[in-house]
C-alpha cells in the first residue's frame, strides 16, 4: 500500500494566522482526501482533492478557509487559512487505493 | 446523507474476554465497511474491511461480517489482549461514480481499555 509522509507532523501558533500542511504519497494515486479530527472526536472529511481540477468540498467547509493544492498525483497541500482556536484539531490527509485507504500520521495543531 | 453509529466507550475489558464493538450504518447504495484502529500515539491503521454483503474481513483475530439485512457491521475478538487497548472506528464508503466526494464516513470511534 501507500506510504504518506505528512508534515508538519504537529505545530502550535497565533490565531489569525494561516498553515498549510504537506502531504507526499510515494506513488501517483487519483484522489486525495483531507480530513479532520477534532479534540475526542471521530474524523470528517473535508475535502476531496483530484489533480487537475477544483477540490469538492464537504458540507460545512469553505475553499476560502481551507484552500487546497493537487499539483501533481503525488502531492497535496492543505492550508488553514485566518485560525482561530476552534481550529485546533488534527488533519489527516489519506488515498484510496484499490479498496482500501491509507492515512498520513496527521498534523496536530494548536491554536492559541 | 451517510452515517455510521457506534457503540460509545469506553468499554472496559479484562485480557481473554470476549468483545464485541456494534456498528451499524445507513447509505444510499452499497458500500464498501471499514474497521480502523488507532492506537495511543500513532496514526489510523486499517483494521479490515468488506466490501459487500456477506463479506467477513478478518485481521489479528478481529473478524466482521457484512450484514446488509441489518445493516450492519460488528466488530468482534474471541480473547482479547492488553495491546489490543485503541480506539476502533468504524466507516464506510459509497464510491460514488461520476465525480464528487469518495471519501470514508466514520463512527465517532470506541475507546476500548483492556485490563490485564
Amino acid at each position: 500500500s501507500a506510504v504518506i509522509s505528512q508534515k508538519p507532523s504537529r505545530d502550535i501558533c497565533q490565531r489569525g494566522t494561516s498553515l498549510t500542511i504537506q502531504c507526499q504519497v510515494d506513488s501517483q494515486v487519483t484522489m486525495m482526501f483531507w480530513y479532520r479530527q477534532q479534540p475526542g472526536q471521530s474524523l470528517t472529511l473535508i475535502a476531496t482533492a483530484n489533480q487537475g481540477s477544483e477540490a469538492t468540498y464537504e458540507s460545512g467547509f469553505v475553499i476560502d478557509k481551507f484552500p487546497i493544492s493537487r499539483p501533481n498525483l503525488t502531492f497535496s497541500t492543505l492550508t488553514v487559512s485566518n485560525m482561530s482556536p476552534e481550529d485546533s484539531s488534527i488533519y489527516l490527509c489519506s488515498v484510496r487505493q484499490g479498496n482500501g485507504y491509507t492515512f498520513g500520521s496527521g498534523t496536530r495543531l494548536t491554536v492559541v | 446523507g451517510d452515517s455510521v453509529t457506534q457503540m460509545e466507550g469506553p468499554v472496559t475489558l479484562s485480557e481473554e474476554a470476549f468483545l464485541t464493538i456494534n456498528c451499524t450504518y445507513t447509505a444510499t447504495g452499497y458500500p464498501s465497511l471499514f474497521w480502523y484502529v488507532q492506537y495511543p500515539g500513532e496514526g489510523l491503521q486499517l483494521l479490515l474491511k468488506a466490501t459487500k454483503a456477506d463479506d467477513k474481513g478478518s485481521n489479528k483475530g478481529f473478524e466482521a461480517t457484512y450484514r446488509k439485512e441489518t445493516t450492519s457491521f460488528h466488530l468482534e475478538k474471541g480473547s482479547v489482549q492488553v495491546s489490543d487497548s485503541a480506539v476502533y472506528f468504524c466507516a464506510l464508503s459509497e464510491g460514488r461514480s461520476g465525480g464528487g466526494a469518495d471519501g470514508l464516513t466514520f463512527g465517532k470511534g470506541t475507546h476500548l481499555i483492556i485490563q490485564p
